[in-house]
């Protein structure tokens, strides 16, 4: 079936300290794995994606690592500030459609 | 270089009543994406348009029914309206040469009275 189960559901850390969310997909032929940033009231916004044929990808403060057998994914965010807050959602693409199968968020509360 | 934009940004409708949402894709997409966002839960996928068909849909009844127009522009059509229905819906474009890629519009918050 189609599902991506996303933890922790909410992850409180202080300003400066790492944080990490994890999901894992049911579907093995999905091949992208995008992360959804989404504050109060607002759109989700794109923050980084990987493919399947990639095991880590890195974008300043961002990474993602995938792991493909266990089909493992997680978000790493380091140096945590404030302004990261929000609603963090994982989706993973479905058999060569473009449609995405989202998680149910992890809500970040980063304290200054 | 234009976004996602959708149209109206909140809507009120009672039970029973019929509404139609509307989305204009980014510049250079093709593709339209249509989502259910509860409150407090992800996207859920409601069904996509590429060259004015629908392509695939997700579990939503035929009350839900979309169209796409030659711009790429579209509307996402809800009849018999349930309080059930109340959510963002959310509109996500993406392009044939970057399918998996969606941005997301703004959303429409729709409450059902």
């Amino acid at each position: 079936g189609e599902n991506v189960e996303q933890h922790p559901s909410t992850l409180s850390v202080q300003e400066g300290d790492s944080a990490v969310i994890k999901c894992t997909y049911s579907d093995s032929a999905s091949n992208y794995f995008p992360w959804y940033k989404q504050e109060l009231g607002k759109r989700p916004q794109l923050i980084i994606d990987i493919r399947s044929n990639v095991g880590e990808k890195k974008d300043q403060r961002i990474a993602v690592t995938l792991n493909k057998t266990a089909k493992h994914f997680s978000l790493h965010i380091t140096e945590t500030q404030p302004e990261d807050s929000a609603v963090y959602f994982c989706a993973a693409s479905i058999r060569g459609f473009q449609k995405l199968v989202f998680g149910t968020g992890t809500r970040l509360l980063v304290s200054p | 270089d234009a976004g996602v934009t959708q149209s109206p940004t909140h809507l009120i409708k009672t039970r029973g009543q019929q509404v139609t949402l509307r989305c204009s894709p980014k510049s250079g997409h093709d593709t339209v994406s249509w989502y259910q966002q509860a409150l407090g839960q992800g996207p859920q996928f409601i069904f996509q348009y590429y060259e004015e068909e629908e392509r695939q849909r997700g579990n939503f009844p035929d009350r839900f029914s979309g169209h796409q127009f030659p711009n790429y522009s579209s509307e996402l059509n809800v009849n018999a309206l349930l309080l059930g229905d109340s959510a963002l819906y959310l509109c996500a474009s993406s392009s044939l040469s970057q399918p998996y890629e969606q941005y997301f519009g703004p959303g429409t918050r729709l409450t059902v009275t």
